[in-house]
């Protein structure tokens, strides 16, 4: 069984820190990694994708990738109280759907 | 931009009644799926397709089908629905299996 593990949170940072979120994954085949912000009562939307290991940025957001650890980062810089979601991890490897993770709730304190 | 689009946002059914969930996408993706969301369970997978007319089963597809006649269009059909099918239900599509999901902005079933 393929997983995804996220801390559940809530996550708490002050308006313009760091948010650091993490997620973990099982299968080392995993090829393809995805960060998902969601608001409450709204659907998934994309904020970024990763797919080789290191570091890609993005505005205020990076995406860090560890394979060899199997681990995949967000994190935020500046955070604002726009921020406040939950942020899922996905993953899939070859011909399968994402594998999500259940997500981590963010709240950013003004 | 890609739009991905659902029935209805908001229904209210009772208990035993057919329900049509329908979902359309307008980038001429390949896959679709539908999950439902609830709290503490995240999103899990009831059935995809990878092409018109194939459906392929995903983690809990027990009490619901599926129907793609069209390549932009998907169907979730609950054939008697019941009071624990009362969930947030999320269509998506992607190009390709490795390539992300777009979401449509969600049903909110509440079956009584």
């Amino acid at each position: 069984q393929k997983e995804v593990e996220q801390n559940s949170g809530p996550l708490s940072v002050p308006e313009g820190a760091i948010a650091s979120l993490n997620c973990t994954y099982s299968d080392r085949g995993s090829q393809s990694f995805f960060w998902y912000r969601q608001y409450s009562g709204k659907s998934p939307e994309l904020i970024m994708f990763i797919y080789s290991n290191g570091d890609k940025e993005d505005g205020r957001f990076t995406a860090q990738l560890n394979k060899a650890s199997q681990y995949v980062s967000l994190l935020i810089r500046d955070s604002q109280p726009s921020d406040s979601a939950t942020y899922l991890c996905a993953t899939n490897s070859g011909n399968t759907p994402l594998v999500f993770g259940k997500g981590t709730r963010l709240s950013v304190i003004a | 931009d890609v739009k991905v689009t659902q029935s209805s946002r908001y229904l209210v059914k009772r208990t035993g009644e057919k329900v049509f969930l329908e979902c359309v996408q307008d980038m001429d993706h390949e896959n679709m799926f539908w999950y439902r969301q609830d709290p503490g369970l995240g999103l899990r997978l009831i059935y995809f397709s990878y092409d018109v007319k194939m459906k392929e089963k995903g983690d809990i597809p027990e009490g619901y089908s599926v129907s793609r006649e069209k390549k932009e269009r998907f169907s979730l059909i609950l054939e008697s629905a019941s009071t624990n099918q009362t969930s947030m239900y999320l269509c998506a599509s992607s190009l390709g299996t490795t390539n992300e999901q777009f979401f449509g902005p969600g049903t909110r079933l509440t079956v009584l």
